[in-house]
């Protein structure tokens, strides 16, 4: 079966440093990966996906299949980006997502 | 936002009663799944269905049944209702066939189990 894991419940960083949010993996297909966002008061929305390789609000993220990994990176927080950050996983096999933990990201003035 | 709504959007109950929770979509798609949202767990799928009386089990469905007799509605049946099931409880949906695409959520029903 597979599984998602976010080593980091919170990560706390000051406006303007970079921040790193810690996705690992295991599946032994071939996975999609997706960082979805839950902003406070909002509905959990899709943040972005691997297949599409796209900087969404400033975020990147690598699928690393070689260390089944999917970190999601910014390198300047901005106080909006606090939030709660979920790593997710689809699978071939069927039309469900697994997620991870969350981490919850606080970024201070 | 996505036309999907949940009801009721709070409840508080007693353990041993029954509990439905409403999904409703206007966007006709094929997918809806019901999630539980908890600290240190992120969410896990309970159950999931692709299409009307078309339902599946997900990694926690102990507790909790399903049923899909139109494409626009889900709903998720705690026969009888425990302590561990007091959680946030999410909806979404999705149209999207083989690896799934985007999901789009509901706002969430609060559910608290006294």
């Amino acid at each position: 079966a597979q599984r998602v894991t976010q080593p980091e419940k919170l990560l706390s960083v000051f406006k303007g440093a970079p921040v790193e949010l810690k996705c690992n993996y295991s599946y032994s297909g071939s996975p999609e990966l997706f960082w979805y966002v839950q902003y406070s008061r909002q509905r959990l929305q899709l943040l972005l996906r691997h297949i599409s390789r796209e900087s969404i609000k400033g975020f990147t993220a690598d699928l690393n299949k070689g260390e089944t990994s999917f970190h999601l990176k910014k390198p300047f927080a901005q106080e909006e980006d606090s939030a709660m950050y979920y790593c997710a996983l689809s699978t071939a096999a069927g039309n469900k997502l697994t997620f991870g933990g969350g981490t919850r990201v606080l970024v201070k003035p | 936002d996505a036309g999907i709504t949940q009801s009721p959007r709070h409840k508080v109950t007693e353990t041993g009663t029954p509990v439905t929770l409403r999904c409703h979509q206007t966007e006709n798609h094929r997918y809806m799944y019901w999630y539980r949202q908890d600290p240190g767990h992120g969410l896990r799928l309970i159950h999931y269905s692709y299409g009307v009386k078309d339902t599946d089990k997900g990694e926690v469905s102990d507790g909790y049944s399903v049923s899909r007799s139109k494409t626009e509605d889900f709903l998720l049946t705690l026969e009888s209702a425990t302590s561990s099931q007091t959680s946030v409880y999410f909806c979404a949906i999705s149209g999207k066939t083989g690896n799934t695409g985007e999901l789009f959520f509901g706002e969430g029903s609060r559910l608290t189990v006294l």
